[in-house]
């Protein structure tokens, strides 16, 4: 079946620095992926759509400049969390579709980020 | 995007049969329902997806009435590892539009 792979799975940094987050396709084309956090014990929240080739369209409430999307293949896209803070700990996920079969997305494992 | 509705959380026992419903009453004609299980600090994972009537895999059904406004999940037979989040989605065969999670069912499994 098809695979999405995220990493890294869990990263601890210090306050202030930049995170960045990969989330891969591996055996299909990815035309749209989308980026969500989760905090515990909640639902998932939808941050961004990404199109490769294109920029990506937030969510309201969503700052673009303190995560920057980056899909510039169809294999690839990356969340970076820039000048990261303890309220941006968070589980991240990244999901995507196929290209050729646009009804069922793919999730990757997620990644813990914990900001001191 | 069509909105949905689950209840927040079930019990059940091992062995059992559990039923999941989801409300998505503004569901358009070109819209899919897909169900999702979520495991702690997981990715969710697909489970199953129907667009009418009845879908059946090797882990769920899925039953659909002909209004479309609703649908049942069923796991047959539960066992603990079953203990998870299920999450019922309303997608656009489209692709392209966004996809929102609503507040999803924790089930628990006793023994």
């Amino acid at each position: 079946g098809a695979v999405v792979s995220q990493h890294p799975s869990r990263v601890i940094c210090k306050s202030g620095t930049s995170v960045k987050i990969e989330c891969r396709s591996l055996d299909f084309q990815a035309t749209t992926m989308f980026w969500y956090r989760q905090f515990p014990k909640q639902s998932l929240m939808l941050m961004a759509t990404s199109n490769e080739g294109s920029k990506a369209t937030y969510e309201q409430g969503v700052e673009k400049d303190k995560f920057l999307i980056n899909h510039a293949s169809l294999t690839l896209s990356t969340l970076t969390v820039t000048s990261a803070h303890p309220e941006d700990s968070s589980f991240y996920i990244c999901s995507a579709r196929r290209t050729e079969n646009n009804e069922k997305l793919f999730f990757g494992s997620g990644t813990q980020l914990s900001v001191l | 995007l069509a909105k949905t509705t689950q209840p927040i959380s079930m019990d059940s026992y091992e062995g059992q049969e559990v039923n999941i419903t989801c409300s998505h009453n503004n569901i358009a004609t070109n819209d899919y329902i897909t169900w999702y299980q979520q495991f702690p600090s997981q990715g969710p994972r697909f489970i199953i997806q129907g667009y009418k009537t009845k879908v059946t895999n090797e882990v769920a059904s899925l039953f659909i009435p002909a209004d479309r406004k609703s649908s049942t999940l069923s796991l047959p037979r539960v066992s603990l590892s079953d203990t998870a989040v299920y999450y019922c989605l309303v997608e656009n065969s489209g692709g392209y539009q966004k996809v929102t999670f609503g507040t999803g069912t924790k089930l628990q499994v006793i023994p």
